[in-house]
C-alpha cells in the first residue's frame, strides 16, 4: 500500500501521560501536515513539514505538542502532559507542492 | 490557523436537486482544494483548482475560483442520497500549508 499511513489506529491514555504518534507519508511527498479534529469541525491545522523543515506550527498549540521529521521522512507528533481536552482524532497528510493532499485514516486520541 | 470559511454551514436539499457550498479566504493562495468527509469516515480529496484557474469540472463536480473576490464555490448537480457528507474547502499558501474551514453539512433528502 503507498497511501499515507498512520500509527497507532487507536490510543487510550491517562491524563498526565505523554504520548507519540507516527505518520508515514507517500514516498515522493516532501510536504507533511498534521491536523487535529473533533466531532462536527474541520480539522485544525497543527503544524506542517516541507522536507524536514517545519515552516509553521500553529499558534493555537501549547508547547506541549512538538513535531519531528528526521530526514523528511516519517514524522512524529508528541503531546506532553495530555489533558482531557487533548482527546481528538490527530490526522496527517502529505503532499507535493502546488498539488493535492491525501491523508491516513488518523489516530484517534481518547484521554482518561 | 484557518484560512477558509465555508457558507452554508448546513443545507438539506432533495435528491436530484442541486447544491452549492461556497468558500471565502483571506490571503493569496497557490491553489484551493475541497474534501468530503463521510460521518466518522476519512477525508477524501474532491477537487483542486489552482490559483492561476477559473473553473473546472469532474463528473457531477463543477468548482469556480475567484481571486479577485477570494472566494470558491462547488456545485454539486443531480445530487444523490450517498452525497450527503460534511464538504471543506482547503487553501495551500507558502506562508501557512494547507489550512481547512469548518465545513458545509450537506444532507441530501430522499
Amino acid at each position: 500500500d503507498t497511501g499515507v499511513s498512520q500509527d497507532p489506529r487507536h490510543k487510550i491514555t491517562k491524563r498526565g501521560q505523554n504520548v507519540t504518534f507516527r505518520c508515514d507519508p507517500i514516498s515522493e511527498h516532501n510536504r507533511l501536515y498534521w491536523y487535529r479534529q473533533t466531532l462536527g469541525q474541520g480539522p485544525e491545522f497543527l503544524t506542517y513539514f516541507q522536507n524536514e523543515a517545519q515552516l509553521e506550527k500553529s499558534r493555537l498549540l501549547s508547547d506541549r505538542f512538538s513535531a519531528e521529521r528526521p530526514k523528511g521522512s516519517f514524522s512524529t507528533l508528541e503531546i506532553q502532559r495530555t489533558e482531557q481536552g487533548d482527546s481528538a482524532m490527530y490526522l496527517c497528510a502529505s503532499s507535493r507542492w502546488n498539488t493535492e493532499a491525501f491523508f491516513g485514516q488518523g489516530t484517534r486520541l481518547t484521554v482518561v | 490557523s484557518q484560512q477558509g470559511e465555508e457558507d452554508p454551514q448546513a443545507l438539506s436539499i432533495q435528491e436530484g436537486e442541486n447544491a452549492t457550498m461556497n468558500c471565502s479566504y483571506k490571503t493569496s493562495i497557490n491553489n484551493l482544494q475541497w474534501y468530503r468527509q463521510n460521518s466518522g469516515r476519512g477525508l477524501v480529496h474532491l477537487i483542486l483548482i489552482r490559483s492561476n484557474e477559473r473553473e473546472k469540472h469532474s463528473g457531477r463536480l463543477r468548482v469556480t475560483l475567484d481571486t479577485s473576490k477570494k472566494s470558491s464555490s462547488l456545485l454539486i448537480t443531480a445530487s444523490r442520497a450517498a452525497d450527503t457528507a460534511s464538504y471543506f474547502c482547503a487553501t495551500d499558501t507558502s506562508a501557512d500549508g494547507l489550512t481547512f474551514g469548518k465545513g458545509t453539512h450537506l444532507i441530501i433528502q430522499p
